[in-house]
């Protein structure tokens, strides 16, 4: 089975512009999380989606934001970047949802200058 | 509102050593424990994940610990090696829902001196 896919795998933005980021699950999982790590802060939580609903969500701010599809690929969106928003943006995908088992993309390195 | 702490954040140890990581976690309310290990520039592995009604659970050279009422799980590794070496995370999902998604540990930084 394949795993979880993240596009693209970097990226560099300038501040004020937007970016958008996917995830594609394992097969058959019906949740995908997300998380910023930073070396300051370490993974935080940014939201979950399941069965094409937000049903968790971390505390960052509007700028933030996600959808999922009906085939469970889920982007996560940020606009007007900010030079914080420098990270590693992680995604992890699950049959049920937090808190079952939770397998993790590669990761998208996002750099803001 | 809950943390997880991980002690050490940093440890390197000559190959073949048998060790062990710490985790804590201030609320005791969890519905499981999830042990993963992150390379350099690399997304994570889950290693083993531990149910809030489990003690142990072990994979390979892998062994896990779980005290819910005090707050500490153990990760221990069996004969170690130069493969080992990375980053071990400790996550917690809390009890009635994912509301505050995984909360995790900053990690252990593992070298493992060949």
């Amino acid at each position: 089975k394949a795993g979880v896919t993240q596009t693209p795998r970097y990226l560099i933005k300038t501040r004020g512009q937007q970016v958008t980021l996917s995830c594609s699950p394992i097969s058959g999982h019906r949740s995908v999380s997300w998380y910023q790590q930073t070396p300051g802060q370490g993974l935080q939580f940014l939201f979950e989606y399941f069965s094409e609903t937000q049903r968790n969500k971390g505390n960052f701010p509007g700028r933030f934001s996600g959808r999922q599809f009906s085939n469970s690929r889920s982007e996560m969106n940020v606009s007007t970047l900010e030079l914080g928003d420098s990270a590693l943006y992680l995604c992890a995908s699950s049959l049920g949802g937090i808190p079952y088992e939770q397998y993790f993309g590669p990761g998208t390195r996002l750099t803001v200058t | 509102k809950q943390e997880v702490t991980q002690i050490p954040a940093a440890l390197s140890v000559p190959e073949g050593e048998n060790l062990v990581l710490n985790c804590s976690f201030t609320d005791s309310a969890i519905y499981n424990l999830q042990w993963f290990r992150q390379d350099p520039g690399k997304g994570l592995t889950s290693l083993l994940l531990i149910q809030s009604s489990q003690r142990e659970q072990t994979s390979g050279r892998l062994n896990a610990s779980l005290d819910k009422s005090s707050g500490r799980s153990t990760l221990y590794i069996a004969a170690s090696q130069p493969g080992d070496s990375a980053t071990y995370l400790c996550a917690v999902a809390r009890s009635g829902g994912g509301a505050d998604g995984l909360t995790f540990g900053k990690g252990t930084h593992l070298i493992i001196q060949p």
